[in-house]
């Protein structure tokens, strides 16, 4: 079945520690999305791609990093320079230049800072 | 600065009556509007858009209007159900869907049986 598969779904780390968080989208789409949620706050944008070895800012950036050496794949890495890294992650990805600008989306990744 | 509001947080309503949804906005360059619903511990899922040329798109249950003079949109859900229970994200884009999405803050709709 075609569809977007975020890892881990619970993540617990140190203080101080960098992870990944891994996304992978089989749905042949060009262009994935790194969304934060916290409560209250809506989902706010991280990073996007919408091409291979491309990516830009989203409005929250500071303290993560990215990577899209492949088509399917879209991880992302929590720094330590991010301050408050508890959150909810969500990745998305959609046909570049799709005019509805329609988003799908994967199940989520908790992470918590210990 | 939102370009993208849902000004209420919360919505409690009785199993059976109309669920109203609202949202406003601020880019005059928004093409595109979309609803997603999502809930805790889950990724949100598409449930109706509609275009700028459009002041209406209907889905079953589901109806959205859109007010492009006040820059408003709503979801009509009718009749609710319990199982509308859940977190309603608006969403839109411009211009012809190559910005990415920019979401509301959400409004948690709870339906009372």
């Amino acid at each position: 079945d075609g569809g977007i598969t975020q890892s881990p779904k619970y993540l617990f780390r140190k203080e101080g520690q960098n992870v990944t968080l891994s996304c992978e989208q089989n749905l042949n789409h060009d262009a994935m999305y790194w969304y934060r949620q916290d409560p209250g706050q809506g989902l706010r944008l991280i990073y996007y791609s919408q091409i291979v070895n491309d990516f830009q800012k989203g409005d929250i950036a500071e303290g993560y990093s990215v990577s899209r050496e492949k088509k399917e794949s879209f991880p992302l890495t929590v720094t330590s320079a991010q301050k408050n890294p508890t959150a909810f992650y969500l990745c998305a990805s959609t046909i570049y230049r799709d005019p509805t600008g329609e988003l799908f989306f994967g199940e989520g990744s908790r992470l918590t800072v210990l | 600065d939102q370009q993208v509001k849902q000004n209420s947080p919360s919505l409690s309503v009785q199993e059976g009556r109309i669920s109203i949804l609202n949202c406003d906005y601020t880019n005059s360059m928004f093409d595109y509007f979309l609803w997603y619903k999502k809930y805790p511990a889950e990724g949100p899922t598409f449930l109706i858009s509609i275009s700028s040329i459009k002041d209406k798109n209907e889905d079953g249950r589901f109806t959205v209007f859109l007010n492009k003079s006040a820059k408003h949109l709503s979801l009509h859900i009718v009749p609710s159900q319990p199982g509308d229970s859940a977190v309603y994200f608006c969403a839109a884009t411009s211009p012809r869907g190559n910005t990415p999405l920019v979401f509301g803050k959400g409004t948690r709709l709870s339906v009372i049986a």
